[in-house]
């Protein structure tokens, strides 16, 4: 079945830097890939998506790049800012999947951005 | 419209005892999910249910019975619970018809002592 990894565990970057957090997978058949975030307390949030047929998308300050052949995705945030500070999962579904959504998730990374 | 709601938020069983996590949403979604959240694991699905009079087991499935009581409402059951069920289980639910997108709940922290 899907696999997916995500690294790193803990990221901490200086507020205005930029962060970049990397999930790899193994089911080459797998074309949707969500990111979640995750403040404490709640309940994980879709923030942006991607479908395996396009290869990058941004929404303001976050943006996701994708590498079918590599099998890897990044979620990329510019001019990092004090409430970005969450908990990002990355995910991965299959097109087997698009009737029952069902979703493989990563380990997760805990973004600490310092003011 | 409160989305998806979860009760209760926390709970504390000793082994052997069971219990039932309550899951409601109010979107008119047809598809919803339990998951596990364990520290450097992520989320693990347990059960699912794809529309409404279906479920189906998940990632980690042992342990856990589900029951989709109509459109709304989806239940976890743990009938004889083990301290390897102390977690934060979320529920979360999906329109379908091609959107993937999943909406969580706040959460339940169960300790199993």
């Amino acid at each position: 079945g899907e696999n997916v990894e995500q690294h790193p565990s803990t990221l901490s970057v200086q507020e205005g830097d930029s962060a970049v957090i990397k999930c790899t997978y193994s089911d080459s058949a797998s074309n949707y890939f969500p990111w979640y975030k995750q403040e404490l307390g709640k309940g994980p949030q879709l923030i942006i998506d991607i479908r395996s047929n396009v290869g990058e998308k941004k929404d303001q300050r976050i943006a996701v790049t994708l590498n079918k052949t590599a099998k890897h995705f990044s979620l990329h945030i510019t001019e990092t800012q004090p409430e970005d500070s969450a908990v990002y999962f990355c995910a991965a579904s299959t097109s087997g999947s698009s009737n029952t959504g069902k979703l493989i998730f990563g380990q997760g990374t805990t973004l600490q951005v310092k003011p | 419209n409160a989305g998806v709601t979860q009760t209760p938020k926390f709970q504390v069983l000793k082994t052997g005892q069971s219990m039932t996590l309550q899951c409601a949403q109010d979107m008119n979604h047809n598809s919803m999910y339990w998951y596990r959240q364990d520290p450097g694991m992520g989320l693990r699905l347990i059960y699912y249910s794809a529309s409404e009079g279906t479920t189906d087991k998940g990632e980690v499935p042992n342990g856990y019975n589900v029951s989709r009581l109509n459109k709304r409402e989806f239940s976890l059951r743990l009938e004889s619970a083990a301290p390897s069920q102390t977690s934060v289980y979320f529920c979360a639910s999906r329109t379908g018809q091609g959107n993937h997108e999943q909406y969580f709940g706040p959460g339940t922290r169960l300790t199993v002592t």
